[in-house]
């Protein structure tokens, strides 16, 4: 019965390097959420996706971000040529693909510091 | 623009007696609203949630009220336990196509459960 899983949970890069994040959505869970916490702040809704597609993403900042959801396999949110402003903490929820179901269920994180 | 509120960052409150969270939200598409608890380190749980058609709902010790016209909704826990130390986040859907998109959450209220 295993929830949402993130990997890393910590994750440290240089500037100008990659970052790429991974998420495994709830067993049954076709729906994928990508959030951002700033210290001191609210999540902050970036992406959301089905398999294969791109559903909303106006929360995305436009240039180094993207994320995908591939027929199989996690999600993942990549991250290029970092700052340190990127330096956050970067959630996934998920949710069942049924109407009206609004309930989103968070993995623990993925933690980036940017050097 | 925020456009949904969490005006106390902290709230401190005797163990056994309620805790009353609150949130204001200025969106009125929104049509669906969430609590989320969190501890640090760990991504949000999901508590308990409620449609705009009603004003309130109830799950063991957690009660929700809504109010439309006021914009208003808050989180009663009672009896407060030293367990429901944390931080704890409003959320809001508008629920567009199919019901699911990016939730907009709160700033977050710290309760303390004091002993």
């Amino acid at each position: 019965n295993a929830g949402v899983m993130q990997n890393p949970r910590h994750l440290v890069r240089r500037r100008g390097q990659e970052a790429r994040l991974r998420c495994s959505p709830m067993k049954g869970h076709s729906h994928v959420y990508w959030y951002r916490q700033l210290p001191e702040e609210g999540l902050k809704f970036m992406v959301y996706l089905q398999k294969e597609n791109i559903i909303d993403e106006s929360g995305m900042p436009k240039e180094r971000f993207s994320a995908e959801f591939p027929k199989e396999g996690p999600s993942i949110l990549r991250i290029q040529q970092v700052v340190r402003g990127d330096s956050a903490a970067y959630f996934c929820a998920s949710s069942l693909n049924l109407p009206s179901s609004y309930e989103q269920y968070f993995g623990p994180g993925t933690r980036l510091t940017v050097t | 623009d925020q456009q949904v509120k969490q005006n106390s960052p902290s709230l401190s409150v005797q163990e056994g007696r309620i805790s009353i969270l609150n949130c204001d939200y200025t969106n009125s598409m929104f049509d669906y609203f969430l609590w989320y608890k969190k501890y640090p380190a760990e991504g949000p749980t999901f508590l308990i949630s409620i449609s705009s058609i009603k004003d309130k709902n109830e799950d063991g010790r957690f009660t929700v009220f809504l109010n439309k016209s006021a914009k208003h909704l808050s989180l009663h826990i009672v009896p407060s336990q030293p367990g429901d130390s944390a931080v704890y986040f409003c959320a809001a859907s508008a629920g567009s196509g199919g019901g699911a998109d990016g939730l907009t959450f709160g700033k977050g209220t710290h309760l303390i459960i004091q002993p």
